[in-house]
């Protein structure tokens, strides 16, 4: 397992447009996270998987962003009507369930600019 | 709400020079703390954490000791060197976040290394 992977690596689109991202977890991990990390700033986490079920979602994800991941598996993240405000590194993370001392692994992100 | 505040960058070092980089914290209860560096082009990766007060986590020669009555986490390494330029991210776990891993990150510090 080469650990979590995104696709694409880089985006650039126009403004309006829809785009989707694509994470890979390491296999075995259960939960699935996604957070966006805008130009010197830390990440802001934006959503989270158990399996399939997404448990949280935080208020950073207006209603022009959905993520899903259905079976338990891979997950996407599309935003629709992109504006430039979105442009950042979108990253994903995986981890195994047991409790708070499992480690979140990331993947290499994908870098957004909407032109 | 939960935050996390490290210091400024970027910091600049000759090699072998003593790095310290400073880190502190807000939140409820006990959360456990970490340190992730980001290598140029690269992910997220995990440096060291720790779990409870007066922990002290290590890895590749950096150490940081969790002090619960000043709310630090400072980073150290004795000896820097070139390869250990990246971005550093103090960043916590709510221990009211049902186990998962939904991290709080600081902004991040630019270390730099020069021969």
């Amino acid at each position: 397992d080469t650990g979590v992977s995104q696709d694409p690596r880089h985006k650039i689109t126009k403004r309006g447009q829809n785009v989707t991202f694509r994470c890979d977890p390491i296999s075995e991990h259960n939960r699935l996270y996604w957070y966006r990390q805008t130009l010197g700033q830390g990440p802001e986490f934006l959503t989270y998987f158990q399996n399939e079920a997404q448990l949280e979602k935080s208020r950073l994800l207006s209603d022009r962003f959905s993520a899903e991941r259905p079976k338990g598996s891979f997950s996407t993240l599309e935003i629709q009507r992109t504006e430039q405000g979105d442009s950042a590194m979108y990253l994903c993370a995986s981890s195994l369930s047991g409790g708070g001392n499992t480690e979140a692994f990331f993947g290499q992100g994908t870098r957004l600019t909407v032109v | 709400g939960n935050s996390v505040t490290q210091m400024e960058g970027p910091v600049t070092l000759s090699e072998e020079a003593f790095l310290t980089i400073n880190c502190t914290y807000t939140a409820t209860g006990y959360p456990s703390l970490f340190w992730y560096v980001q290598y140029p082009g690269e992910g997220l990766q995990l440096l060291l954490k720790a779990t409870k007060a007066d922990d002290k986590g290590s890895n590749k020669g950096f150490e940081a000791t969790y002090r619960k009555e000043t709310t630090s986490f400072h980073l150290e390494k004795g000896s820097v060197q070139v390869s250990d330029s990246a971005v550093y991210f103090c960043a916590l776990r709510d221990p009211g976040s049902g186990g998962y891993q939904k991290v709080t990150f600081g902004t991040g510090t630019k270390l730099q290394v020069i021969p």
